[in-house]
């Protein structure tokens, strides 16, 4: 079945580094990737997303490439902040079935922690 | 726009009862889908709701069942409780069913089992 596969945290940055956090998939049709963020004590927030190959989403300074070639939705940041200290869940919304409706399936998520 | 709404935000219960999870919708939107979150983990599809009826399941017993009212909300019931039900339980709203639609997320319920 379709899957969703992110690099284990906690990932430890010092202000204004760059962030990589991998994220690869495997699907059967043609999915749509996002990437959700998790503050302490919250829901779901949407982050960005991609909905065909080589798109790119972006957001405060957040962006990700849909890579169909390597299944990779890879998220980036140049230069993190205190306040983007959260767990960053990365997802796929896919149909298995054309009478069928789409859901979200979740990779595990990755902790980032940025210390000033 | 008060956003998703779940209700209550915390409970507790014992092995073996039943429990009922409330959600709210964002307004205008008519597509209610429950996740459960294990700690440390991502969250899991439970199922989704569309019409009032249940469009797709996740892999869950049917100790978990659901309903959907006409104004769009929504019930999770889980019954005869088990210790590894606890969990943080989302609710997300979206209008329609297609994935390229924004799914809103509640704060969620956090539900344990002692």
């Amino acid at each position: 079945g379709d899957s969703v596969t992110q690099m284990e945290g906690p990932v430890t940055l010092s202000e204004e580094a760059f962030l990589t956090i991998n994220c690869t998939y495997t699907a059967t049709g043609y999915p749509s990737l996002f990437w959700y963020v998790q503050y302490p004590g919250e829901g779901l927030q949407l982050l960005l997303k991609a909905t065909k190959a080589d798109d790119k989403g972006s957001n405060k300074g957040f962006e990700a490439t849909y890579r169909k070639e390597t299944t990779s939705f890879h998220l980036e940041k140049g230069s993190v902040q205190v306040s983007d200290s959260a767990v960053y869940f990365c997802a796929l919304s896919d149909r298995t079935r054309m009478d069928s409706s789409y859901k979200l399936i979740f990779g595990s998520g990755t902790r980032l922690l940025v210390r000033p | 726009d008060a956003g998703v709404t779940q209700s209550p935000t915390h409970l507790i219960k014992t092995r073996g009862q039943q429990v009922t999870l409330r959600c709210s919708p964002k307004s205008g939107h008519d597509t209610v889908s429950w996740y459960q979150q294990a700690l440390g983990q991502g969250p899991q599809f439970i199922f989704q709701y569309y019409e009032e009826e249940e469009r797709q399941r996740g892999n869950f017993p049917d100790r978990f069942s659901g309903h959907q009212f006409p104004n769009y909300s929504s019930e999770l019931n889980v019954n005869a409780l088990l210790l590894g039900d606890s969990a943080l339980y989302l609710c997300a709203s979206s209008l329609g069913t297609t994935g390229n639609t924004e799914a809103f997320f509640g704060q969620g319920t956090r539900l344990t089992v002692v």
